[in-house]
């Protein structure tokens, strides 16, 4: 059965500094999909980055950068340069091929500190 | 497009009562999904729909919930009778590209019953 686990559950830096956000996951597939979800206190799920497992490749977009290991089954999120803006709670998300469901994990709540 | 539509935004319902959300999904997608989001469990997937069709409603806690979706742009999510227990925050999400598409968020709907 998939499962995605993100241990932390609460981080607190100044702004300006980086953090990572850690991510794993747990699926028999071959192929799947990752996914990670900002939640701002607004409330609304939005959509950030989704990668299949077949594309190993670090991607960045601005100063947010993915790494994902299949090695260590894991799919990390790093926000550098943190900004107030970036305080939500993100969600790592896990999609199987052969089925339509997108499981999510329990969320990081991040709290960037002016 | 408009996005997700989800209503009420809020609700505050006794125990026992009956409880009906509403969500209104892009037009053009043919999946569906309705989370639950609690601080204990995280986002739970209750039940999704493809083309109006209830596909997997194993997330479904007990069969005080149930689901429907009538047409492409409407689907409920009923419960009857409500429990405390029940109080979370609702949201429903629709994608157009299987589960591993991206989904787009409805609002919300916090739900509390006393």
């Amino acid at each position: 059965a998939q499962k995605v686990t993100q241990a932390q559950t609460e981080i607190s830096v100044v702004e300006k500094e980086d953090v990572t956000l850690d991510c794993v996951y747990e699926t028999r597939d071959t192929t799947y999909y990752l996914f990670w979800y900002k939640q701002p206190p607004s409330g609304e799920l939005v959509f950030l980055i989704r990668r299949n497992s077949f594309d190993e490749q670090n991607e960045i977009s601005g100063r947010y950068s993915w790494n994902f290991q299949k090695s260590t089954s894991s799919f990390n999120f790093t926000i550098t340069a943190s900004q107030v803006v970036d305080s939500a709670v993100y969600f790592c998300a896990l999609s199987e091929a052969g089925d339509d469901k997108i499981i999510f994990g329990k969320g990081t709540r991040l709290h960037i500190l002016p | 497009d408009a996005g997700v539509i989800q209503s009420p935004r809020h609700e505050v319902t006794e125990m026992g009562q009956e409880v009906t959300l509403r969500c209104k999904p892009i037009s053009g997608h043919d999946y569906l999904f309705w989370y639950r989001q609690t601080m204990m469990r995280g986002l739970e997937l209750l039940i999704y729909f493809n083309n109006n069709v209830p596909i997997d409603d194993s997330g479904m806690p007990e069969d005080r919930f149930s689901a429907k979706m009538p047409n492409a742009s409407f689907s409920t999510l009923k419960i009857q009778p409500s429990e405390p227990r029940d109080s979370a925050v609702y949201f429903c999400a629709s994608s157009s590209d299987r589960g591993w598409g991206k989904l787009f968020f409805g609002s919300g709907t916090q739900l509390s019953v006393l």
